[in-house]
């Protein structure tokens, strides 16, 4: 029963243009929500989160977007560098519950 | 200067063999945890402690046993191998009411 899901599992993208990263939820419990960057053989890097009281944080070229009723978020990138290259994982934790739980990540290629 | 490190980085062992992973952290945080990655890349929670308590015990073979003598080290130690626990571990920490979790490099251990 996988309650955080990334439904693609890779994605490319010309250098410079907008890169759209998307993550579906079915937990009604969740509260709260992060983006992690993740290169290979590396762990993964906290890159952006956001509270279910917000429906938007921007963070420089990232921004992550929630649609509480759509149990919806988006990760933005804008614009794209070859440098954000890697697999982008989503994950949700509900307050007191000290665990995140993961999706199964999106292998973002940008293209020069 | 690493925040959270593990070792080793690659753990190569026969089935029925007893191992175990360290990892430490010097960001000051109380919570520690540990994730499996599987073969799907499916980042899951295993453990989690707090101030050197246990608070998440998921459901995991009691082959596993994470200890902590200290708030900046949590080590897992696991027994009689099975090729099943082939994956990557990865070792995070945060500071508890904040849902940022911080992740080491990962240990890559493969059993044979």
């Amino acid at each position: 029963d996988q309650q955080v899901k990334q439904n693609s599992p890779s994605l490319s993208v010309q250098e410079g243009r907008i890169s759209i990263l998307n993550c579906d939820y079915t937990n009604s419990m969740f509260d709260y929500f992060l983006w992690y960057k993740k290169y290979p053989a590396e762990g993964p890097t906290f890159l952006i989160s956001i509270s279910s009281i917000k429906d938007k944080n921007e963070d420089g070229r990232f921004t992550v977007f929630l649609n509480k009723s759509a149990k919806h978020l988006s990760l933005h990138i804008v614009p794209s560098q070859p440098g954000d290259s890697a697999v982008y994982f989503c994950a949700a934790s509900d307050f007191g519950n000290e665990k995140l739980t993961f999706g199964t990540g999106t292998r973002l290629t940008i293209i020069p | 200067d690493t925040a959270v490190s593990q070792t080793p980085k690659y753990l190569v062992t026969q089935m029925g063999n007893d191992k175990s992973i360290k990892c430490e952290q010097n960001l000051g945080h109380d919570t520690m945890y540990w994730y499996k990655q599987d073969s799907k890349k499916f980042l899951k929670i295993m453990f989690s402690y707090n101030n050197k308590e246990l608070i998440i015990n998921e459901t995991v073979p009691n082959r596993f046993s994470p200890k902590s003598p200290d708030k900046a080290h949590l080590n897992l130690h696991i027994n009689s191998l099975e090729l099943g626990d082939s994956a990557v571990y990865f070792c995070a920490s945060s500071t508890r009411g904040f849902y940022e979790q911080y992740f080491g490099p990962g240990t890559r251990l493969t059993v044979t």
